[in-house]
């Protein structure tokens, strides 16, 4: 396992349009977490999943943002009507489950950019 | 959850060692203190995490003070390969998703 990926690492797109980005996590791992980075800021969590299920959104996660897993495997975080404002990093991370200072680990992250 | 405070920024020589520091006077007891740090252009990385004693692995050792309200995450040697924002995180039991809450971290520069 080369540990978690994402695709694409970078995307432009016109203000309105829909993105989805991908997520595979590390095989073993049921937590999925998506997190999004602006310049210059730590990264802001934005939802996460326990296997399928989505367990806690972000009130920074608006009614644009749909994220999914199915399957418990490789997540989905869509889009829809981008803004300007949307242009960031959106990273993803895995863990096992809390079992005491368990520790996540990053995908590179899609850039995102909206024109 | 808890709040980390650390420096904006900090500037190292090569080869020598780094003291990051890190306030965390909030601290539950079920706190973990986890560092990451996060190279350009590139997603957070796991470096290292600690309850009560000091750790040590490969990466860099972790100082955790007495009263757990402070931590220092030490580079025994550093390499301009190390220049990165470093993270101090607090990961408790009482967040149910134990997702990582970042602050701004620290900027760690290093002269050749």
């Amino acid at each position: 396992d080369t540990g978690v990926s994402q695709d694409p690492r970078h995307k432009i797109t016109k203000r309105g349009q829909n993105v989805t980005f991908r997520c595979d996590p590390i095989s073993e791992h049921n937590r999925l977490y998506w997190y999004r980075q602006t310049l210059g800021q730590g990264p802001e969590f934005l939802t996460y999943f326990q296997n399928e299920a989505q367990l806690e959104k972000s009130r920074l996660l608006s009614d644009r943002f749909s994220a999914e897993r199915p399957k418990g495997s490789f997540s989905t975080l869509e889009i829809q009507r981008t803004e300007q404002g949307d242009s960031a990093m959106y990273l993803c991370a895995s863990s096992l489950a809390w079992q005491g200072g368990t520790e996540a680990f990053f995908g590179q992250g899609t850039r995102l950019t909206v024109v | 959850d808890a709040k980390t405070t650390q420096p904006n920024s900090m500037e190292s020589n090569e080869e020598e060692p780094v003291h990051l520091p890190c306030n965390h006077s909030t601290i539950s007891g079920t706190d973990y203190i986890h560092w990451y740090r996060q190279l350009p252009s590139q997603g957070p990385e796991y470096v290292i995490h600690g309850l009560t004693s000091n750790v040590n692995n490969r990466m860099a050792s972790l100082a955790i003070a007495e009263d757990r309200k402070s931590s220092t995450l030490i580079l025994h040697r550093a390499t301009l390969r190390d220049a990165a924002v470093y993270y101090c995180i607090l990961r408790g039991s009482n967040n149910a998703g134990n997702m990582l809450t970042f602050g701004g971290g620290t900027r760690l520069m290093v002269k050749p």
